[in-house]
């Protein structure tokens, strides 16, 4: 079946350093690919998107780069602020639900 | 634009009661999907609807049901409570069915049942 699988945290950095988060998928069709953010106490907020092959979603810094060859999505930011610190989740949606990876957690230390 | 809302935001329940939860979407957002968030086994789908109508759901027993009004505020039920649905259910709002559309989250609904 369709899944996404996301590397296991946490992921420690301190402040300024870079990021990547990897994110791999499986699915049938073509799917819409997604990462979205969850603070502590919070529902998740999106945080970007790619609809199709080689499409680059960015947002706050942040970039992912839809790849349908090696059918990952992986997530990266150049310098990582303490404020970045969170639970990221990558997901994927062929229809109308989202399939989502077990969540990485992310630490800024200063 | 106001986001997605879900109240109550916390509840605690006994085991063997029932529980409604409610959704009220974005504006213009005419499709509503819930998911289950736990440590254990992460985020799931739980069900989505569109125009009043159930479109999809996920692997979760009949316990678990919802509905949609004319409005597309949502609410799902669960009946017969058991410990393991202690939970965070989130609420999403999608403009329609389409995945390239993204969903947008409410804060969720933290259910503890005792």
């Amino acid at each position: 079946g369709d899944s996404v699988t996301q590397m296991e945290g946490p992921v420690t950095l301190s402040e300024e350093a870079f990021l990547t988060i990897n994110c791999t998928y499986t699915a049938t069709g073509y799917p819409s690919l997604f990462w979205y953010v969850q603070y502590p106490g919070e529902g998740l907020q999106l945080l970007l998107k790619a609809t199709k092959a080689d499409d680059k979603g960015s947002n706050k810094g942040f970039e992912a780069t839809y790849r349908k060859e090696t059918t990952s999505f992986h997530l990266e930011k150049g310098s990582v602020q303490v404020s970045d610190s969170a639970v990221y989740f990558c997901a994927l949606s062929l229809t109308d639900k989202l399939i989502f990876g077990t969540g990485t957690r992310l630490q800024v230390f200063p | 634009k106001a986001g997605v809302t879900q109240t109550p935001r916390y509840l605690i329940k006994t085991r063997g009661q029932q529980v409604t939860l409610s959704c009220s979407p974005i504006s213009g957002h005419r499709s509503v999907s819930w998911y289950q968030q736990t440590p254990g086994q992460g985020l799931q789908f739980l069900f989505e609807y569109f125009s009043e109508t159930q479109r999809n759901k996920g692997n979760f027993p009949g316990r678990f049901s919802g509905r949609q009004f004319s409005n597309s505020r949502s609410e799902m039920n669960v009946s017969t409570l058991e410990l393991g649905d202690s939970a965070l259910y989130l609420c999403a709002s999608q403009r329609t069915r389409d995945s390239s559309y993204e969903q947008y989250f409410g804060p969720g609904t933290r259910l503890t049942v005792t």
